[in-house]
């Protein structure tokens, strides 16, 4: 079965800062997804990037961008010019491309942001 | 509008009481999936569906039925609740013809057992 593991807990950034989250990850499957999700006090669940495992090219979108390092299986998000919006929790996600397709979990980090 | 809708946001019941959590959605996915959300972890599956006909268990169904209403509808039961079972409820959808499948969520369910 696949894990994910987010071993930062807690994270602080000072505002226009880049920060970078952790997120490392288990499995024996060669083709997969990974996603980073953001869960602001308003609790829903926000997709903030995405990425395919077998492109080498990271994601990027506008300010977030993400190490993908498929060998060391590890999926690290980099927040720049991090703004007071961005104060969240971020989960690290995987999904398999095929059977249930359901996402996998790490357990969270919780960002904050200081003015 | 939000394309995923959740009712209620949030419901305290009692212990033995039977409740439904309902999900709709007007994104025109033909996946929908239940998911549970403990205190400081991520969410766990409970129970997926890829079409009207086709339902399954996820990895936390015990407790939990369901039922696919319509394409655009997926409800989540409680038969007899637990306080164990008090947590946030996510309902999500995918689609399986736009490549990575994102699947999108809607804003969660609170529920208290009492």
């Amino acid at each position: 079965a696949q894990t994910v593991t987010q071993s930062q807990p807690e994270m602080s950034v000072q505002e226009a800062e880049t920060v970078t989250l952790s997120c490392t990850y288990d499995t024996s499957e060669s083709d997969y997804y990974l996603f980073w999700y953001k869960q602001p006090p308003s609790r829903q669940m926000i997709l903030v990037i995405r990425q395919e495992a077998y492109k080498q090219q990271n994601a990027t979108e506008n300010r977030f961008s993400v190490n993908f390092q498929k060998a060391a299986k590890s999926f690290s998000l980099k927040i720049s010019d991090s703004q007071l919006g961005d104060a969240a929790m971020y989960f690290c996600a995987y999904r398999s491309k095929g059977g249930a397709q359901k996402l996998v979990f790490g357990q969270g980090t919780r960002l904050t942001i200081n003015p | 509008d939000a394309d995923v809708t959740q009712t209620p946001r949030n419901r305290i019941t009692k212990t033995g009481k039977r409740i439904m959590l309902e999900c709709s959605q007007t994104k025109g996915h033909d996946r929908m999936y239940w998911y549970r959300q403990d205190p400081g972890l991520g969410l766990q599956l409970i129970y997926y569906s890829f079409d009207v006909k086709d339902i399954n268990k996820g990895e936390i169904s015990d407790g939990y039925s369901v039922s696919r209403q319509a394409q655009a509808k997926f409800s989540l039961s409680l038969e007899s609740a637990i306080p164990n079972q008090t947590a946030l409820y996510f309902c999500a959808t995918s689609d399986p013809s736009g490549g990575t499948e994102t699947q999108y969520f809607g804003p969660g369910t609170r529920l208290l057992v009492l």
